[in-house]
């Protein structure tokens, strides 16, 4: 089984802080995501790679920036956390083109 | 602009019971789409999908059907049970987008028993 791990379950940083949100995947997958999910929104793409030291911006790439130095490790940078940036970040793997996404647990967040 | 849209925040189901969870979606370039299914402090969990040849794709329990004239598409699950109550999100993508996929708002189901 795929096997998507983000490093923390719960967050709490302050208001300016810089934030590192972590994810490994096991399954040599080429594709990578980070999501946020809020209330009525659904998940919104934040961003996306398909290969290492690739990114793309998804739809919501303000206030974010990413890493991808190793192919199974994808990295959310928050440069100075906003309280609008409270909420809980999803990433996901998948094998290659538009196929099915493998989601971790998930990482909620709360700027104070 | 959302271009997957679930307008129905919730819906509640007897056991036994059909259950039909509807998705709009607007860009017509879409030609995969799934759905995912999310119990509290989990991530979601891929369900079900259909490609835009197929009209209906059925596993078990579970049926999507797209109408792709109408850019709607539906989930069906016959009968529902009770560990069947969580969100369910509609996602779609495209070859053309740079394999991004699109989710819509979410759909919460509660199955009575």
């Amino acid at each position: 089984d795929v096997k998507v791990t983000q490093s923390s379950r719960y967050l709490v940083k302050r208001t300016g802080e810089k934030v590192f949100l972590e994810c490994v995947q096991d399954m040599d997958h080429e594709n990578m995501f980070w999501y946020r999910q809020d209330p009525g929104l659904g998940l919104r793409l934040i961003y996306f790679s398909y290969d290492v030291k690739m990114k793309e911006k998804g739809d919501i790439p303000e206030g974010y920036s990413v890493s991808r130095e190793k192919k199974e490790r994808f990295s959310l940078i928050l440069e100075s956390a906003s309280t609008n940036q409270t909420s809980m970040y999803l990433c996901a793997s998948s094998l290659g083109g538009i196929e099915k996404l493998f989601f971790g647990s998930g990482t909620q967040l709360s700027v104070l | 602009d959302q271009q997957v849209k679930q307008n129905s925040p919730s819906l509640s189901v007897q056991e036994g019971r059909i259950s039909i969870l509807n998705c709009d979606y607007t860009n017509s370039m879409f030609d995969y789409f799934l759905w995912y299914k999310k119990y509290p402090a989990e991530g979601p969990t891929f369900l079900i999908s259909i490609s835009s040849i197929k009209d209906k794709n059925e596993d078990g329990r579970f049926t999507v059907f797209l109408n792709k004239s109408a850019k709607h598409l539906s989930l069906h699950i016959v009968p529902s049970q009770p560990g069947d109550s969580a969100v369910y999100f509609c996602a779609a993508s495209a070859n053309t987008g740079g394999f991004k996929t699109i989710f819509g708002a979410g759909t919460r189901l509660f199955v009575k028993a």
